[in-house]
């Protein structure tokens, strides 16, 4: 089936440097991806929508400038997390579309972020 | 615009129990329904989904789900519990065409106790 290959799966940086985690489609062309962040014991929120080869569109609320989605490939999607701060620590998963994927999503397996 | 409601957060019950977990949306179009399954520290993974057809869907591990359109729900159940299905279950609506983004509810914790 659909495998989306999420990496690092848990990260520690420094405040005020930057992390960026990728995810890849493994087995099928990913038209379009959605990126999450997630609380503890909360829900998903989706923090941006991303399209092979053109701009994301964020959320309402979610800063772009901080938050770099680049998705050059059918392949391939990172979030780039910059200038991070302690309240950036969280959960962040990755989850891609494609046609063939009979409506469905499939998930990265998520990566941890801890801002130090 | 659709939404999602899952009215436990948290399900206690006894292995090889039988569980229900709750999922009512709200939508003025046709969607299409999904439950997930979220291990600790781990992305979701889909356990079932509705699309059309047979409203009785069976998914992984055991588990399914009956979709009603008259009482807009999508229950997903499961006759006999392990401790391995110890996780958060999330239901999730998309609609018929349209955005592609799905809607998640808010979550259910599934805690089977020996």
């Amino acid at each position: 089936g659909a495998v989306v290959s999420q990496h690092p799966s848990r990260v520690i940086c420094k405040s005020g440097t930057s992390v960026k985690i990728e995810c890849r489609s493994l087995d099928f062309q990913a038209t379009t991806m959605f990126w999450y962040r997630q609380f503890p014991k909360q829900s998903l929120m989706l923090m941006a929508t991303s399209n092979e080869g053109s701009k994301a569109t964020y959320e309402q609320g979610v800063e772009k400038d901080k938050f770099l989605i680049n998705h050059a490939s059918l392949t391939l999607s990172t979030l780039t997390v910059t200038s991070a701060h302690p309240e950036d620590s969280s959960f962040y998963i990755c989850s891609a579309r494609s046609e063939g994927t009979n409506y469905g999503y499939t998930f990265g397996s998520g990566t941890r972020l801890t801002v130090v | 615009a659709q939404s999602v409601t899952q009215l436990d957060s948290q399900v206690p019950v006894f292995e090889e129990a039988p569980v229900e977990l709750r999922c009512n949306y709200s939508s003025s179009v046709s969607v299409y329904l999904f439950w997930y399954v979220q291990y600790p520290n781990q992305g979701l993974q889909l356990l079932l989904k509705y699309l059309s057809g047979s409203t009785l869907v069976k998914g992984i591990n055991g588990f399914e789900a009956e979709f009603n359109k008259s009482q807009t729900s999508f229950h997903l159940r499961k006759p006999s519990v392990h401790i391995s299905d110890t996780a958060e279950y999330f239901c999730a609506v998309r609609a018929l065409g349209g955005s592609y983004i799905p809607t998640f509810g808010r979550g259910t914790s599934l805690i089977v106790h020996p």
